[in-house]
């Protein structure tokens, strides 16, 4: 079976400052690896995805992820985060898209 | 591109009553829509994937005579509460894949039901 985990519930970073948003995954091959956004009240925006080649991969909105197998790990970073990246984060692993399990989310508070 | 939209953003509906949730992929054809729920600071939860022409596959625990899926068309999956309860108030999402990026899936913004 596969399951993600996400074990920061809530972050807060200063506005400026670096983010690394963890997800640690579970699966028995090579995984199809997301990460996706969430504002309040809102559907989810792909940030990003990995499915094999390159294994740092580069998103929308300055975002980046790196698969580290020996981990199974897929992290998110951003090197300077901006007031608008405020959100919900969710990490899913799965399949193919459609059959992904997501993270319980991560929520990213962002100081002024 | 790659725009899917949801209707309504917002429903109260009484106990006892069905409410429709239209999920439409305006610039492209989906061949595959997923409706999934997602409860308060929680994850989202797959409910059924729908392909255009066939019956819903629903997972495992979901009551498939509560919530239909009809997806008639490339474009339009619709969702169905039936004999709605308040423990159906959730906010509900749809997701669709698209024929060019199968292994990708948009998202629509939401639907909010409350019972009451």
């Amino acid at each position: 079976a596969q399951s993600v985990t996400q074990p920061d519930i809530h972050i807060t970073v200063s506005e400026g400052a670096s983010l690394e948003l963890r997800c640690n995954y579970s699966y028995g091959a090579t995984p199809y690896l997301f990460w996706y956004v969430q504002s309040p009240g809102q559907g989810l925006q792909l940030l990003l995805k990995y499915f094999s080649g390159d294994t740092l991969v580069q998103g929308i909105k300055g975002f980046e992820a790196e698969f580290k197998r020996s981990q199974s790990s897929f992290n998110l970073r951003k090197p300077s985060v901006h007031w608008s990246d405020a959100a919900e984060y969710f990490c899913a692993v799965g399949a193919y898209a459609g059959k992904s399990t997501f993270g319980d989310g991560t929520t990213l508070t962002v100081k002024p | 591109g790659a725009v899917v939209s949801q209707h309504p953003s917002r429903v109260i509906c009484k106990s006892g009553t069905s409410v429709k949730i239209e999920c439409r992929s305006l610039d492209f054809q989906a061949t595959t829509m997923f409706w999934y729920r997602q409860f308060p600071k929680q994850s989202l939860m797959l409910m059924a994937t729908s392909n255009e022409g066939s019956k819903a596959t629903y997972e495992q625990g979901v009551e498939k005579d509560k919530f239909l899926i009809n997806h008639a068309s490339l474009t339009l999956s619709t969702l169905t509460v039936t004999s709605a309860h308040p423990e159906d108030s959730s906010f509900y999402i749809c997701s669709a894949e698209g024929l060019a990026a199968p292994y990708e899936q948009y998202f629509g913004p939401g639907t909010r039901l409350t019972v009451t």
